[in-house]
């Protein structure tokens, strides 16, 4: 079956731009987060969905990042006025069920790199 | 707040030889995963360990849980080059927290 998908795979913006990146998880998965890897560190998490509950936007490191889902599928990262320092990985995954312990499947990840 | 620390960061060895990484935390969890990311890409689920005492293997990678002492070891058995990657331990409370990841380098 389909894992989770994310797109762009790749994206080049300027400093001061708006981006927007998607996560597609797999089907019948109702958790979905966001995490972001700057180079050569570990895993930071962003934000969590579960279900129609309120998200979990506890990592997210300024009002320039948000997070949008659309039920339990589409989601969508935006970064506005993006910084190099938003220079990352971006990546997505989601888990099924309501119970926190449940493993997470990862998409391949976005690659933002802001001139 | 939750950490977790892993060590070494930086592993190389050589091919056939043995070696632990450590994966420590610093809250009460028993749900603790371990993951592989290859160069420039995503990352791999490998291990979930859920309970005191757990013990997965899987070729030459086995992995444990000690919930009382707040660690897991994932140790590999006579090194192959295909094992080079990163390998990241997660622990789990209501989100995944990350370790920093240990870079390992396996040479002929």
């Amino acid at each position: 079956g389909a894992g989770v998908s994310q797109s762009p795979s790749n994206k080049v913006t300027e400093k001061g731009k708006d981006v927007e990146l998607r996560c597609d998880p797999i089907s019948g998965h109702t958790a979905l987060y966001w995490y972001r890897q700057r180079l050569g560190q570990g895993l930071e998490f962003l934000i969590y969905f579960q279900g129609n509950s309120a998200p979990d936007k506890s990592g997210l490191p300024s009002d320039r990042f948000s997070a949008e889902r659309t039920g339990e599928s589409v989601s969508t990262l935006t970064i506005q006025r993006t910084q190099q320092e938003d220079s990352a990985v971006y990546l997505c995954a989601s888990s099924p069920g309501a119970v926190s312990y449940n493993e997470q499947f990862f998409g391949p990840g976005t690659r933002l790199t802001v001139l | 707040e939750l950490k977790v620390e892993q060590n070494p960061l930086f592993l190389s060895m050589q091919e056939g030889k043995n070696y632990t990484i450590y994966c420590n935390y610093s809250t009460t969890s028993d749900r603790l995963y371990w993951y592989r990311q290859d160069p420039g890409k995503s990352l791999e689920s490998l291990f979930v360990l859920l309970s005191n005492g757990a013990v997965k293997q899987e070729g030459r990678l086995m992995a444990s849980l000690d919930t009382k002492a707040r660690l897991s070891t994932l140790h590999i058995t006579a090194a192959v080059h295909d094992l080079s990657a990163t390998y990241f331990c997660a622990v789990n409370t209501d989100k995944l927290i990350f370790g920093t990841g240990t870079r390992l380098q396996v040479f002929p």
